[in-house]
Formats: C-alpha cells, sequence, structure tokens
C-alpha cells in the first residue's frame, strides 16, 4: 500500500481482557514507532524498531505492554490486563533508515470499559 | 530527555490572515524538527520539516523558521484557508544511544474563519 496501515481502525475492549493491535509500515521502511496519543494530547513514544529488533522501548509504560516485528515488516502492538488507563489512539509510524521523516497511520483507537 | 512546549494551544484567525505557532525544545543535541497536521479522526500527517542546519524553510503558503540559539521553532501559515483548520503538532528528534524518537508538543488548534 501507499501508506502506514493500521487495524483495526477501533477496538473495544473490557477491564483485565487482552488486545493485540496491528501496524503494517510503508513498504521498505526499516524503522517502525508505536506512539499513544492521549485525549487533547501529543503523541507519546512508546518503543521503537529496527528491522526485526526493538531499538528502544523505553516509553512502554509497564510490563503490560509489549511488541513485536517478527519478520521486519508488519508489527503487533500487545497489552495484557487491560486497564480503563489504557484507553487512547494508538499510532504506528515508520521511516527509512536514511532520512528521518516518520508517516504515520490513522491509528487504532482503544476503548477498555 | 527532550521537553517541546508548544504555544498557544488555540488559535483562530481570518481567511486570509496569517497564523503562527511557536514552539522551544530543550535538548540541544536535537536536530530535526517536523511539523504534523492532524484532523479529526486521523493521524498525524507531516507538512514541513527542518534541520538544524538551515534557518528558514518554506513550501508554498507554509513555512518554518529555526533558532538554534534560543532552542526555538516556528511555523507560519500565510493566506489561511477554510482546510487548514486542524490541530497541528511541532516535535523534535530525541537521540538516545544513536536511535531517534519523537517528542512532540501539545498541539495548537487552528480554525479558520470564513
Amino acid at each position: 500500500g501507499a501508506g502506514v496501515s493500521q487495524t483495526p481502525s477501533n477496538k473495544v475492549t473490557e477491564k483485565g481482557k487482552y488486545v493485540e493491535l496491528r501496524c503494517d509500515p510503508i513498504s521498505g521502511h526499516t524503522a517502525l514507532y508505536w506512539y499513544r496519543q492521549s485525549l487533547g494530547q501529543g503523541p507519546e513514544f512508546l518503543i521503537y524498531f529496527q528491522g526485526t529488533g526493538a531499538a528502544d522501548d523505553s516509553g512502554l509504560p509497564n510490563d503490560r505492554f509489549f511488541a513485536v516485528r517478527p519478520e521486519g515488516s508488519v508489527s503487533t502492538l500487545k497489552i495484557q490486563r487491560t486497564e480503563r488507563g489504557d484507553s487512547a489512539v494508538y499510532l504506528c509510524a515508520s521511516s527509512s533508515t536514511l532520512v528521518n521523516e516518520q508517516f504515520f497511520g490513522p491509528g487504532t483507537r482503544l476503548t477498555v470499559l | 530527555g527532550e521537553n517541546v512546549e508548544q504555544h498557544p494551544s488555540t488559535l483562530s484567525v481570518q481567511e486570509g490572515d496569517s497564523a503562527v505557532i511557536k514552539c522551544t525544545y530543550s535538548d540541544s543535541a536535537s536536530n530535526y524538527f517536523p511539523w504534523y497536521k492532524q484532523e479529526l479522526g486521523k493521524g498525524p500527517q507531516l507538512i514541513i520539516d527542518i534541520r538544524s542546519n538551515v534557518g528558514e524553510k518554506k513550501d508554498q503558503r507554509i513555512a518554518v523558521t529555526l533558532n538554534k540559539t534560543a532552542k526555538h521553532f516556528s511555523l507560519h501559515i500565510t493566506e489561511t484557508q477554510p482546510e487548514d483548520s486542524a490541530v497541528y503538532f511541532c516535535a523534535a528528534i530525541s537521540k538516545i544511544g544513536g536511535n531517534e524518537k519523537l517528542t512532540f508538543g501539545t498541539g495548537t488548534r487552528l480554525t479558520i474563519i470564513p
């Protein structure tokens, strides 16, 4: 595809459940980022992949959050034992290693009831 | 780590007038400063960026200026149009251990009054 895609666009779950959010980056982009955006705020960094490895996961709030990128393309953000405070829009971005520009997907709106 | 502050939080301008949004950053090592436009229900869209080796960059009605000494950068939109209404975010690249992540400002909601 031409841009970054994310699925699902919306996810409603109950407190304590497990969720997976998927990101499909721009073809050929080796760097992939996850951000979280709360209402009325700017995106906040969660984790960054260079290829298959997590190069920087300093933004993950706690060990309930985990992300993988097994083949260096699609990435999945996994949240265990969801809490109401996890409700936010989860954004994915990708970039080429040659330049800094990060291109964002449309996001997944997660609502934890 | 990097801290980015953005002002104003809301801005209303008459169609055809100019809009200016200002940001400051804290990490003197930051060297890349993008601006994003976000419309309701969509992801941020990169509209312009500037690197630390230049002081100004222009793309049609949009321009960005950078003052490295003062650690601030600004977005200028001229001849504003209704479709410019959106939330605008500034950001700066923070490098930790050679890896890069964007630190965003808190956003400016721009409303163009027809």
